[in-house]
């Protein structure tokens, strides 16, 4: 069965610092990856996403960058961290085919940027 | 104007109650999604619609192409049901998910 693997799950970074966070996806091969952001009381935003090896949309200017430097691997980055960038960080990913396929979410990472 | 609205925004139940939450709209989809957010933030996919009635236990997923619009139903809730549900649509124009604000719901016991 495919499991999603997020971590870490809280995170607290000073203003300035660097961010990596990692999501790795087992068994499953070629998916898509997803990551989201949630801002305080608000709803779900697409950050980036991935149909493949180094191949990354990004949907919102931001201070944030995504890799995906393995089939199964993504990663969301920053070289210095904003206070708007607080917020709940969630890895998704889909199978590999063009719509109707359900998302299935990591646990997410709390992100608190003092 | 989201191009996807839910409501209520928050609503408050008492055990054992029938709860509906509504989902709108306004652009082509191929595919509509509700999911659960519980308070800790995991997300998980309760049904994925794209026309008709899923059901799954107490859960209960209706669409209306035509009208576009969805209803999650939750028969005989219970305080275990207390989480963010969250309405969210697959354009026709590709796999992205587009997602409403979610709905809190609060059932007492």
């Amino acid at each position: 069965s495919q499991t999603i693997h997020q971590w870490p799950a809280t995170l607290v970074q000073p203003v300035g610092s660097p961010l990596s966070l990692e999501c790795t996806v087992e068994g499953t091969s070629n998916p898509n990856l997803y990551w989201y952001r949630q801002a305080a009381g608000r709803g779900l935003q697409l950050l980036f996403y991935s149909i493949g090896i180094d191949q990354i949309s990004s949907e919102v200017p931001q201070n944030l960058s995504a890799s995906r430097p393995q089939d199964r691997q993504f990663i969301l980055s920053s070289k210095k961290l904003l206070l708007s960038d607080s917020g709940f960080y969630l890895c998704a990913w889909s199978l590999d085919r063009a719509t109707n396929q359900p998302q299935h979410f990591g646990d997410g990472t709390r992100l608190s940027i003092l | 104007k989201n191009e996807v609205e839910q409501s209520p925004q928050n609503l408050t139940a008492q055990e054992g109650e029938f709860i509906t939450i509504n989902c709108s709209y306004s652009v082509g989809i191929s595919a509509l999604h509700w999911l659960q957010q519980h308070p800790g933030g995991g997300i998980v996919s309760l049904f994925m619609l794209s026309s008709g009635k899923k059901k799954h236990g107490r859960l209960i997923a209706t669409i209306n192409i035509q009208e576009k619009h969805s209803s999650l139903h939750i028969t005989a809730s219970h305080p275990r049901d207390s989480a963010v549900y969250i309405c969210a649509v697959n354009e026709t124009s590709g796999s992205r998910l587009t997602f409403g604000e979610g709905t809190q719901l609060t059932v007492n016991p």
